[in-house]
């Protein structure tokens, strides 16, 4: 099947940099996408979405970019913080058909910001 | 709101044992999901249930098994556990609207020996 992929498995930053976590997606036809944010021992906590007729999109501190001509997501992170050092997973919108909203996840990046 | 919890936080079985790993919702949620994620790996996912009564498989099923009785429980069944089922267990929801955002609750680490 297609799959979401991630082209940095880890990132290190120095504290108050921007980091920028990138991922490639395979299926055109998703139209949905989605980051999480996930520290160690705790479940994912959602950052930001993005759907397809968009191509940015901003909130706190963070922006999403969808170039779907290269089938590309970015999350870019400004002024990165100690807190913010975690695994970070792109997602998509797969449905086998039916409007089901199921996500398929990359296998996510590592991010770690040095003080 | 509580959001999604999940229970036991950590479970050591042995091989061959069952057991249940409870999730419930307190956001009056349909749709509940549960994943599996391996070390350094994403998230995959076992099953899913878009209301009450109804479920339906992911893309790794086997050796679990679901139920949904109410709109707010979707415990995991497994049975005769094996070792390639370690792995921290995630369960999430999410609202019937526009968007596909799920919430997650903390996770259950599950070790077969």
């Amino acid at each position: 099947g297609e799959n979401v992929g991630l082209h940095l498995p880890t990132l290190s930053v120095q504290e108050g940099d921007n980091s920028i976590i990138n991922c490639a997606y395979s299926n055109s036809a998703s139209d949905y996408f989605i980051w999480y944010k996930q520290e160690s021992g705790k479940g994912p906590q959602f950052i930001i979405d993005i759907r397809s007729n968009m191509d940015k999109r901003q909130g706190q501190r963070v922006t999403v970019l969808l170039n779907k001509t290269v089938k590309h997501l970015s999350l870019q992170i400004a002024a990165t913080q100690p807190g913010d050092s975690a695994v970070y997973f792109c997602a998509e919108n797969w449905d086998s058909g039916g409007s089901q909203g199921n996500l398929i996840f990359g296998k996510g990046t590592k991010l770690s910001v040095k003080p | 709101n509580a959001g999604v919890t999940q229970t036991p936080k950590f479970r050591i079985l042995k091989i061959g044992q069952s057991m249940t790993l409870q999730c419930t919702q307190d956001m009056n949620h349909n749709y509940m999901y549960w994943y599996r994620q391996d070390p350094g790996m994403g998230l995959k996912l076992i099953y899913y249930s878009v209301g009450a009564g109804i479920t339906d498989k992911g893309e790794v099923p086997n050796g679990y098994n679901v139920s949904r009785s109410t709109t707010e429980d979707f415990p995991l069944r497994l049975e005769l556990a094996a070792p390639s089922q370690t792995s921290v267990y995630f369960c999430a929801s999410r609202s019937s609207g526009q968007g596909y955002e799920q919430y997650f609750g903390p996770g259950t680490r599950l070790t077969v020996t």
